[in-house]
């Protein structure tokens, strides 16, 4: 059974460009929940997506975007970067509601 | 949002039980309450949750207080693969939307 899989594991961007990241849930997971987490932080929920529908938004804006694909991987875009958007993000994948996440390694983020 | 409240830090000795406190006064009656533990480098791990009933698996207990404003993480003997900042955190019906990990708890485990 293969893992939650992100990629890449790190990208340099500068200010006002765009990037995406990737996330393969596990198998048989139908949900998939992306977080940033800050240096010294906890993981902070940006949104979810169950069955390829958004199901649940944090407090982030317009600019961060996603996708999941019928296979349930998924996609995490953010426009115009600024330098907070500097950190790890983590994809996290669940196949339903009450059971346990699985994370995946995470993509760290630099914005320059 | 509910939110809870942890220790910033705690120490154990080695094979020595753990008790981790999470304060979660505003939980609602439809709050699952679930433990994550992230060790350095590497994304959050599951350890356990529950709703009311105390609850044991392989890795630890959870212990909630019965009117559910607090819980206890318990590590019967910690060891040193067991440091680790660890989360308490609250999900709506167990779905994770809108979830908030807060700064958690680092445990130091001393050999």
């Amino acid at each position: 059974e293969t893992g939650v899989t992100q990629s890449p594991t790190h990208l340099i961007k500068t200010r006002g460009q765009q990037v995406t990241l990737r996330c393969s849930s596990q198998s048989g997971h139908n949900t998939v929940s992306w977080y940033q987490q800050a240096l010294g932080q906890g993981p902070q929920f940006i949104f979810q997506y169950y069955r390829e529908e958004e199901n649940g938004r944090g407090n982030f804006p317009p600019r961060f975007s996603g996708l999941q694909f019928p296979n349930y991987s998924s996609e995490l875009n953010v426009n115009a970067l600024e330098l907070d958007d500097s950190a790890l993000y983590l994809c996290a994948s669940s196949s339903g509601q009450g059971n346990e996440q699985f994370f995946g390694p995470g993509t760290r983020l630099t914005v320059l | 949002d509910a939110k809870t409240t942890q220790p910033n830090s705690m120490e154990s000795n080695e094979e020595e039980p753990v008790h981790l406190p999470c304060n979660h006064s505003t939980i609602s009656g439809t709050d699952y309450i679930h433990w994550y533990r992230q060790l350095p480098s590497q994304g959050p791990e599951y350890v356990i949750h529950g709703l009311t009933s105390n609850v044991n698996n392989r890795m630890a207990s959870l212990a909630i207080a019965e009117d559910r404003k607090s819980s206890t993480l318990i590590l019967h003997r910690a060891t040193l693969r067991d440091a680790a900042v660890y989360y308490c955190i609250l999900s709506l019906s167990g779905g994770y939307q809108k979830v908030t990990f807060g700064t958690g708890t680092k445990l130091q485990v001393i050999p």
